[in-house]
């Protein structure tokens, strides 16, 4: 089993804030890792995918960078309705396992 | 427009059974692997089980293991979670999830990552 350490767990901010979140991996995974942002009572949505392609209709101001076992998603431009919780996922191999979740809250 | 509606959830105790589905609509769904992915109240998100797009290749999370079995009817469009024995620990909103798969001109290669989701549906192991 890959395990994930994402961190922070709780990050506020302010709008206009660049922010990251980091996810590291227990093994090495290439660049299967996806973002997915998830809002209060909603399901999550796919942000990014193959650690640094961003999905159709997702903002510019998001981005994905790393490879191997370190990885980032940043925020450039932090949007009120970023504030939200973000997981990370790695499908390099079975069991696929998600982070535990970072918070943005409002500063 | 893709679309994923899950039904079944509710209230059962513990040892008890219950059936979830997913009605697909808005893409090929025999050509997609399908997951269920759950999150306890309050708490992360946990990949439960995924099953290929013919049906053949099934795969279960170990916490899920022998007490779930996930199914699909394309003729359908309709992906099942049968849950059985069922504990306090599986409350959960179910998700199912649509794999995006990368798609050659002879085949269709699942990815395992998860581009659409449904709305959820809530199960509740209490006594």
């Amino acid at each position: 089993v890959i395990w994930m350490t994402q961190s922070p767990s709780l990050l506020s901010a302010s709008t206009g804030d660049r922010v990251t979140i980091s996810c590291r991996m227990s093994q090495g995974i290439s660049s299967y890792l996806a973002w997915y942002q998830q809002k209060p009572g909603k399901a999550p949505e796919l942000l990014i995918y193959a650690a640094s392609t961003l999905q159709s209709g997702v903002p510019s101001r998001f981005s994905g960078s790393g490879s191997g076992t370190d990885f980032t998603l940043t925020i450039s431009c932090l949007q009120s309705e970023d504030f939200a919780t973000y997981y990370c996922q790695q499908y390099y191999s079975f069991p696929w396992t998600f982070g535990q979740g970072t918070k943005v809250e409002i500063k | 427009e893709v679309q994923l509606l899950e039904s079944g959830g509710g209230l059962v105790q513990p040892g008890g059974s219950l059936r979830l589905s997913c009605a697909a609509s808005g893409f090929t769904f025999s050509s997609y692997a399908m997951s269920w992915v759950r999150q306890a109240p309050g708490k992360g998100l946990e990949w439960v089980s995924a099953i290929s797009g013919s049906g053949g290749s099934t795969y279960y999370a170990d916490s899920v293991k022998g007490r779930f079995t996930i199914s699909r009817d394309n003729s359908k469009n309709t992906l099942y979670l049968q849950m059985n024995s069922l504990r306090a620990e599986d409350t959960a909103v179910y998700y199912c999830a649509k794999d995006p798969a990368y798609c050659s001109s002879t085949s269709c290669y699942p990815q395992y990552y998860f581009d659409y989701w449904g709305q959820g549906t809530l199960v509740t192991v209490s006594s």
